[in-house]
């Protein structure tokens, strides 16, 4: 498997514009995180999904930011409109869940989007 | 206060070195994930624990439940071990489970 992938890889915008950051997971995983990560806050779980449906968005930090995972196999992040805060790390990871027996919720990272919005 | 606190923050030792991280959580948890994240980016992650001790080559993790309290232990370190380590918890609640993360600790061997 090629594990969890991400695009961009770099994404630089100017404030104002949309930008959509896609993930595809490991086949099979029944959840996806998706994690900002900034030298301010460190790590941060912004929403996660089990079975495309999307359990906990108590992370994303406004009403610019959205997730949706319309398949098994995509998701993405949207941010409208971007602002120079949002400049951060983006990953996406993968879990198989309960089915996944001993390592059911341990999770597989993506390489990440670097965005910067100017 | 965080949920998640991870000592000590930065921690700089000789290659050779046993190296001990340290992680206090303060809700109830299902599991415990080490998680490493290595200068260029990528992030892996080393262990998950709900009880006692696992291994993986030079890296051991043990978990205190009683005590809330994890600790990854790195023996015969290596310049290669370099890299930010980060525990993260998983709680249990009405909406499914819940998140927390460490701040992360900065691990530097020198050679």
């Amino acid at each position: 498997d090629a594990g969890v992938i991400q695009s961009p890889r770099h994404e630089v915008t100017e404030m104002g514009q949309e930008v959509t950051l896609r993930c595809k997971p490991i086949s099979g995983h029944d959840y996806l995180f998706w994690y900002r990560q900034t030298m301010m806050r460190g790590l941060e779980l912004l929403i996660y999904f089990n079975n495309n449906v999307p359990i906990d968005d108590s992370g994303m930090p406004e009403d610019r930011f959205s997730a949706k995972m319309p398949n098994a196999s995509f998701s993405t992040l949207k941010i409208q409109p971007s602002e120079p805060r949002d400049s951060a790390v983006y990953f996406c990871a993968s879990s198989p869940g309960l089915a996944g027996g001993r390592g059911s919720y341990e999770q597989y990272f993506g390489p990440g989007t670097r965005l910067t919005v100017t | 206060k965080n949920e998640v606190e991870q000592s000590p923050q930065n921690l700089t030792a000789q290659e050779g070195e046993f190296i001990t991280i340290n992680c206090s959580y303060s809700v109830g948890i299902s599991a415990l994930h080490w998680l490493q994240q290595h200068p260029g980016g990528g992030i892996v992650s080393l262990f998950m624990l709900s009880s006692g001790k696992k291994k993986h080559g030079r890296l051991i993790a043990t978990i205190n439940i009683q005590e809330k309290h994890s600790s990854l232990h790195i023996t015969a370190s290596h310049p290669r071990d370099s890299a930010v380590y980060i525990c993260a918890v998983r709680s249990e609640s009405r909406i499914g489970n819940q998140f927390y993360f460490g701040t992360g600790t900065s691990l530097t061997v020198i050679p």
